[in-house]
This record gives C-alpha cells, sequence and structure tokens, in this order.
C-alpha cells in the first residue's frame, strides 16, 4: 500500500535558523512529490515538486528539497526561517499506476521563536 | 488567474441532515478532486471527477457522493451526516488529471456537524 511518513509531528526553530523537514516514502511505482504548506484555515499551497530529472528542486519562498531515490525520501529543506514560515508543511506523493490521486503525510508543524 | 473557489467557506450542520459543498476550478482545468482533512485522519482522497464522470474513489462510505457539470465545477454531497463528518473539505483541480499535473487546491469549506 502507498504510504508517506512524516516522522516530525513539530519542530521548532529559531529565526534565521536552517530547517529540514522529512518526508518518506512506500510506493510500488514511480512517484512525483510534492510538498504542500497550509496557514491556519487556509488551503494548500504548493511550495514545489518533483517529476523527473534534476533530484534538487527549488521552490517558492527560499524553500528546495531533494529526491532521493534510494532512501524513499524527499526532504524539504530552507537555509534560513522567517517568521512567516511558521505554518503545517505536508509532502504529497502521486503516481500514474495509482490513478494520479494524493496520497498525504501527517503533517509537520513548524514553530518559529524569535 | 482565479484560483480554485469554494462555497460556502463555513456550515453547520446537525445530525441526520444533508450537506452540499460547490467547488469552481481553474480556468481551463477539467479535473477536480476532493479531499477530507481532520485531526485524526489527516488529508484523505474523497473522489476526482474529469470531463463530468468519476475517475477515481477513495475509501469513504456511499453517503459521500460527487458530479461534475460540462463547466467543470464540482459539487460534493454528504447524506445522513454524521459527527465524524465534521472536517475541512478541500477541492483540488488540474488541466486534465493525468499524467505528472499539479493539483491546485482551494481553501477548503469546514463543515462542523453537531
Amino acid at each position: 500500500a502507498q504510504s508517506v511518513t512524516q516522522p516530525d509531528i513539530h519542530i521548532t526553530v529559531s529565526e534565521g535558523a536552517s530547517l529540514e523537514l522529512r518526508c518518506n516514502y512506500s510506493y510500488g511505482a514511480t512517484p512525483y512529490l510534492f510538498w504542500y504548506v497550509q496557514s491556519p484555515g487556509q488551503g494548500l499551497q504548493l511550495l514545489l515538486k518533483y517529476f523527473s530529472g534534476d533530484t534538487l528542486v527549488q521552490g517558492i519562498k527560499g524553500f528546495e528539497a531533494e529526491f532521493k531515490r534510494s532512501q524513499s525520501s524527499f526532504n524539504l529543506r530552507k537555509p534560513s526561517v522567517h517568521w512567516s514560515d511558521a505554518a503545517e508543511y505536508f509532502c504529497a506523493v502521486g503516481a500514474k499506476e495509482y490513478g494520479n490521486k494524493l496520497v498525504f503525510g501527517a503533517g509537520t508543524i513548524l514553530r518559529v521563536k524569535s | 488567474k482565479a484560483g480554485v473557489t469554494q462555497t460556502p467557506r463555513y456550515l453547520i450542520k446537525t445530525r441526520g441532515q444533508q450537506v452540499t459543498l460547490s467547488c469552481s476550478p481553474i480556468s481551463g482545468h477539467r479535473s477536480v478532486s476532493w479531499y477530507q482533512q481532520t485531526p485524526g485522519q489527516g488529508l484523505q482522497f474523497l473522489f476526482e471527477y474529469f470531463s463530468e464522470t468519476q475517475r477515481n474513489k477513495g475509501n469513504f462510505p456511499g453517503r459521500f457522493s460527487g458530479r461534475q457539470f460540462s463547466n467543470s465545477r464540482s459539487e460534493m454531497n454528504v447524506s445522513t451526516l454524521e459527527l465524524g463528518d465534521s472536517a475541512l473539505y478541500l477541492c483540488a483541480s488540474r488541466p486534465t488529471g493525468t499524467g505528472q499535473e499539479t493539483q491546485y487546491f482551494g481553501p477548503g469549506t469546514r463543515l462542523l456537524v453537531l
């Protein structure tokens, strides 16, 4: 069965510090991967996506993610966190073989301390 | 282009009632998917519509149904509401729903069942 694991429910970082949010997936097909961010009471905003090609992808707001097939991971990184980055982050995986529906991780809540 | 819009944004119903939620996709997008988000179960896929046909369905009871109109707008209906149906319902659209396409999410409809 397809599954996505975000092992960290909460993460707290200081403003200006670097950030890495982990995502591991289990898929019986060639996946494509997304990171979305959700602010309280809002919908999901796409940060970045990986379909194929270069395994290091750049997104909006200074985020990047690296796809590592051997580790089944797609970790999200940012070199310097801003207070406005506080939100919940979701990793999502899809595959044509599963009808292109997205399977989401449980989310990681990011807190930024000043 | 305008984004995905959902109406209403908030809804309060009582057990046993039924509810209809509406989603207007991004102009030109023909695929609409629905997701349910709850604190306990996270984000779960409900179903996808393309060209007025349900193309994919998640693991939800038959009380959850949907449809799509010729202009690609979609509605989701939940009959005989239960307390556990309280959730944020998110709609997402993409151009054709095939291959590697990004799903763009609306702001959601928050349903509270009393």
